[in-house]
């Protein structure tokens, strides 16, 4: 299924405190679940990614959970830094060839 | 890491022409491309998976004979946009596959403006 929903759309935050998205999907097959940040004008980078046979994942600030059971996972990041202003997005991977759908992302913003 | 180009990074053309774009892998071989269009403040929109050796797969409402593609290799895939116009301005994005083949890393964009 091509069917992933990510919350919130927008994300305000003040510098040093933490944020969450949450991306919930529908296939109970899909199996890999990586998480882009992509800054004004500039390409995806692949930020973190998780796999159905783990749990959590982290990698200093930030962090991804899986709960396979209620069809979500998100990301957690700590200590927020202006620098981590961008759309962050979910895709769901889909098909034979590891197409990745895009959602609408979410727009976070660190403030100073 | 894997890593991916894409030339040119910006073209401006007009109205009627055509303009092609190159994606490459640099440093892996890539049997699947992928291309994207982003219109501003929007997602990224999938547009076609290129196969390499073979005819690329088009989402629906992709136009195939407007969106060429061409994977001659297994570092090179082409988009060209066949007789362009102002709404076909967009950002491109090409992504392929690194090891394993799930992750994708995606090459810088080019920008697209049609005059």
């Amino acid at each position: 299924g091509e069917n992933v929903e990510q919350h919130p759309s927008t994300l305000s935050v003040q510098e040093g405190d933490s944020a969450v998205i949450k991306c919930t999907y529908s296939d109970s097959a899909s199996n890999y679940f990586p998480w882009y940040k992509q800054e004004l004008g500039k390409r995806p980078q692949l930020i973190i990614d998780i796999r159905s046979n783990v749990g959590e994942k982290k990698d200093q600030r930030i962090a991804v959970t899986l709960n396979k059971t209620a069809k979500h996972f998100s990301l957690h990041i700590t200590e927020t830094q202006p620098e981590d202003s961008a759309v962050y997005f979910c895709p769901e991977g889909s098909g034979g060839y590891n197409k990745l759908i895009f959602g609408a992302g979410t727009r976070l913003a660190v403030h100073p | 890491g894997a890593v991916v180009s894409q030339h040119p990074s910006w073209v401006i053309c007009k109205s009627g022409t055509s303009v092609k774009i190159e994606c490459r892998s640099l440093d892996f071989q890539a049997t699947t491309m992928f291309w994207y269009r982003q219109f501003p403040k929007q997602s990224l929109m999938l547009m076609a998976t290129s196969n390499e050796g073979s005819k690329a797969t088009y989402e629906q409402g992709v136009e195939k004979d407007k969106f060429l593609i061409n994977h001659a290799s297994l570092t090179l895939s082409t988009l060209t946009v066949t007789s362009a116009h102002p709404e076909d301005s967009s950002f491109y994005i090409c992504s392929g596959g690194g090891a394993g083949g799930e992750t994708q890393y995606f090459g810088p964009g080019t920008r697209l403006l049609v005059l």
